[in-house]
This record gives structure tokens, C-alpha cells and sequence, in this order.
């Protein structure tokens, strides 16, 4: 257990609506990621943090924008959200190349 | 870019059975490759890591390879139990963590 929460666990909001997820790690740990898992195409990258306001996009950036503003939090926003958004996301952390990554719990987002 | 493929997609077993997951990777210059099991409605546990320098980990039941030349990785899975169902994932790290689509493994009782 790496100390990692993720919050909301569930949330269903409506079609162009803002929504901002959480992730909250107790381990004081540099690198942070969000991940979107859909059926068929498995676990893709949305962003990474490798410190406090340092942020860099994945391969499915669009329509997401984060935010780390302490170590221990990371904030992943949908500015407005679209139904091709309804997914299951992973926040983790990472220790560095000789470890594993960690993963939280995930939320399951649904848009109406 | 970067591309992990699994197959087979799904597989199902009598339970006592051995059995192979297969995982291949196109850039052969990655750090590590890590095994990850996920339970339905769950989050993702990390099985095994094996460093690029590394042939092969054990963790109790489950040994896992690493053939950085030809890209590809094996996870054996000796005397599967009806616990073992799961889908499993592999996931390389070159500068970023790329996870294939996993393999939906059913131990038959």
C-alpha cells in the first residue's frame, strides 16, 4: 500500500460541465500520473508530474488540463466535460526506474 | 513510438494447469518491464519488475522473463489456482510507462 487515494470514487455529471478529480499520495513521492482504462484500449496516459508545477502531457491530453500545486496532491480538471470522457481513471506514483509504479483505487466517471 | 501487445486476449484454464502470458514491446531500449495483475473494478497490484539488465524474476508461483533483443516478456504462472483469475498487464518504461491491453485470464475450477 503506497499511501495513494483517489477522490471522488464515483461521480455522473452532465455534458459540458467542469469536473476535477483528485489524487492524494501520503509518501512525499516526485512523479504522479493520470490514466484514463477503457475497454479495448487498456490503460493510456493523460498527464505526469515529475515535481510541484511540473506537469507534462501524455499521449490523450486533450480536453484535461492538471495541477500540482503541493507534492502530495494532484488534481487532474475536464474544463467541460464530453461523453467520450466517461471512463475509469488511475491515478499512481512512481519511486524512480528501480521501482514499480503504484496505483490508487480509481474513479468511475460517467457523463450524461 | 513505443507499441505493447498481449495475446492472447483471453484465456482460460483447468485449474492445477501451468500456463504462459505472452507480452511483446517494438523499442527493445526500454528500463524496466513490469508485470501488473487487476482485479475487476479494481486498481492495478504490481506482480513483478525486471529491471533491462535482468533476464527473468520470481515472486512465489510466478517467474517472469525479459528478452530485451527480441522484445518480448513471459509470465509463467506455475499451478494456477481459481484466485489467479484476473487480467493481467504488462507495462515497459522507456521515457514514459506504456501498458498493453492485458490478457483476461478464468482459472476453471
Amino acid at each position: 500500500d503506497a499511501g495513494i487515494t483517489q477522490s471522488p470514487r464515483h461521480k455522473v455529471t452532465e455534458t459540458g460541465t467542469p469536473v476535477t478529480l483528485r489524487c492524494h499520495q501520503t509518501e512525499n513521492h516526485r512523479y504522479m500520473y493520470w490514466y484514463r482504462q477503457d475497454p479495448g484500449h487498456g490503460l493510456r496516459l493523460i498527464h505526469y508530474s515529475y515535481g510541484v508545477k511540473d506537469t507534462d502531457k501524455g499521449e490523450v491530453s486533450d480536453g484535461y488540463s492538471v495541477s500540482r500545486s503541493k507534492t502530495e496532491d494532484f488534481l487532474l480538471t475536464l474544463e467541460s466535460a464530453t461523453s467520450s470522457q466517461t471512463s475509469v481513471y488511475f491515478c499512481a506514483i512512481w519511486r524512480g526506474t528501480t521501482d514499480t509504479q503504484y496505483f490508487g483505487p480509481g474513479t468511475r466517471l460517467t457523463v450524461l | 513510438k513505443q507499441e505493447v501487445t498481449q495475446i492472447p486476449a483471453a484465456l482460460s484454464v483447468p485449474e492445477g494447469e501451468n500456463l504462459v502470458l505472452n507480452c511483446s514491446f517494438t523499442d527493445s531500449a526500454i528500463y524496466n518491464l513490469q508485470w501488473f495483475r487487476q482485479d475487476p473494478g479494481k486498481g492495478l497490484t504490481s506482480l513483478l519488475l525486471i529491471q533491462s539488465s535482468q533476464r527473468e524474476q520470481t515472486s512465489g508461483r510466478l517467474n517472469a522473463s525479459l528478452d530485451k533483443s527480441s522484445g518480448r516478456s513471459t509470465l509463467y504462472i506455475a499451478a494456477s489456482q481459481p484466485g489467479d483469475s484476473a487480467t493481467y498487464l504488462c507495462a515497459v518504461f522507456d521515457d514514459k510507462i506504456i501498458f498493453g491491453k492485458g490478457t483476461r485470464l478464468h482459472i476453471l475450477p
